[in-house]
């Protein structure tokens, strides 16, 4: 089944702990992205790749890392979490950049005390 | 600078009833516009573009550039229209970058 798989779903952790959460794909796209969602402010874009070793900014990147080594994979890691990065996090794919359609992960809850 | 805005946070109406979620935009280049649903419980998904001109389930957006909006309209709501509403803007030339609006909670009463 093609899809966009995320781990964990459910993360509760401590102010400074690094953490990553993975992002796998399994339809060979070339575009990953992350995103954010918070009540009253929507999705906002972390980090976006376009393919392999090539990750830019989206509009808020600060305290978020990317790698993309491989195609199917698309981790992000929070070297030094913190309470405001509470949020829900999804990641997405599109099989090359916007004018394709994006399939969404399910979804990672996280929560930095 | 790039942005989306969606002036209502929830917009409740009768089934039957017309539809039309606002959104406008300001971009000084050329955009691509975007509209994203997420049902209940389920994951976020493409509803449709600007450039391709399609009806996706009764919905249809027009993109109008002298008013900088694109705003999704319905002649008669369901209930399963019940849903998260997010519309999104990206360039032809920013590559992948995309600015979602702060959405809008579309409530379809029996």
């Amino acid at each position: 089944e093609a899809q966009v798989t995320q781990n964990p779903r459910y993360l509760i952790t401590v102010t400074g702990k690094k953490l990553t959460v993975t992002c796998s794909q399994n339809m060979n796209h070339e575009y990953m992205s992350w995103y954010r969602q918070d009540p009253g402010l929507g999705l906002r874009q972390i980090y976006y790749s376009m393919n392999v070793e090539v990750t830019d900014k989206g509009d808020v990147p600060e305290g978020y890392k990317v790698s993309r080594k491989e195609k199917r994979n698309f981790p992000l890691i929070l070297e030094s979490p913190s309470p405001n990065q509470t949020s829900l996090y999804f990641c997405a794919s599109s099989l090359r950049g916007l004018a394709y359609e994006q399939y969404f992960g399910p979804g990672t809850r996280l929560t930095v005390t | 600078a790039q942005r989306v805005t969606q002036p209502e946070k929830l917009l409740s109406v009768f089934k039957g009833a017309p539809v039309e979620l606002k959104c406008n935009y300001s971009y000084s280049g050329s955009p691509e516009l975007f509209w994203y649903v997420q049902y209940s419980r389920q994951r976020l998904q493409l509803l449709l573009r600007h450039i391709s001109r399609e009806s996706i389930k009764g919905f249809t957006a027009d993109l109008n550039k002298g008013e900088t909006s694109f705003h999704l309209k319905k002649p008669f709501a369901q209930e399963e229209d019940s849903a998260m509403y997010y519309c999104a803007l990206s360039s032809y030339n920013q590559g992948g970058k995309l600015i979602f609006g702060q959405g809008t909670e579309l409530s379809v009463k029996p």
